[in-house]
């Protein structure tokens, strides 16, 4: 079974730069996550999706964060404008069921912002 | 919201050591769930924990439930290089299907051969 694949590994960009990550979840895993790992921090959720529609996103930036999974599948989270307090890895993840324990991670995406 | 305590940051041991690792809240949660993450890598969860007293194996790991439910302990047996890595603990902050995980800041094991 192919595991979470995200892209890109990493990236570099300038504040106030717009950036795009993509994830591909787990075939069948109808619950998909993301998460900002900041160095030296355990993952914080960002968004949660059931299918296409967003479960939770109270800890989403939403002034300069934004994330769809427009055909409940793929998804993809932006970031516009950039600033430095965003460096860090962000993480996908998914679960067949909305149950914490069978999330499934992504090899995660490393973001620097110069 | 809740928070995961795990101290130290970093621990380092001898190849062949036992290490014992904690995790405490100061609110209840009801599972109590183990990550490990590799560098470059997501973390990939060890040992899911749903009982308060439940003592559980995954080979060398074992992972307990405290009984007030504000603690749990990771041990690694016999310790080899590749226990290299971070060690984290999580909960879910409430009880139900959409409840958020919590994440210490995790504990960074070094084994030296």
């Amino acid at each position: 079974e192919a595991g979470v694949a995200q892209s890109p590994r990493y990236k570099i960009i300038e504040k106030r730069q717009s950036v795009a990550f993509w994830c591909n979840p787990i075939s069948g895993h109808a619950t998909l996550y993301w998460y900002q790992q900041i160095l030296g921090q355990g993952p914080k959720l960002l968004i949660q999706f059931q299918n296409n529609g967003v479960v939770d996103d109270s800890q989403l930036p939403k002034d300069r964060f934004s994330a769809e999974r427009l055909k409940g599948v793929d998804s993809t989270l932006k970031i516009q404008p950039a600033k430095l307090e965003d460096s860090a890895v962000y993480l996908c993840a998914s679960s067949w069921q909305a149950l914490q324990e069978t999330q499934y991670f992504g090899p995660g995406t490393r973001l620097l912002v110069l | 919201g809740q928070q995961l305590n795990q101290s130290p940051q970093s621990m380092f041991i001898q190849e062949g050591e036992d290490v014992s690792m904690n995790c405490t809240s100061s609110s209840i949660f009801n599972t109590w769930l183990w990550y490990k993450q590799e560098p470059g890598e997501g973390p990939v969860l060890l040992i899911a924990l749903y009982k308060a007293g439940e003592l559980t194996s995954n080979g060398r790991l074992t992972a307990q439930f405290g009984i007030t439910r504000k603690d749990s302990f990771l041990n690694i047996s016999a310790s080899i290089p590749s226990d290299v890595g971070i060690y984290f603990c999580a909960g879910p902050d409430s009880t139900g299907a959409n409840s958020k995980l919590t994440f210490g800041k995790g504990i960074t094991l070094s084994v030296r051969p």
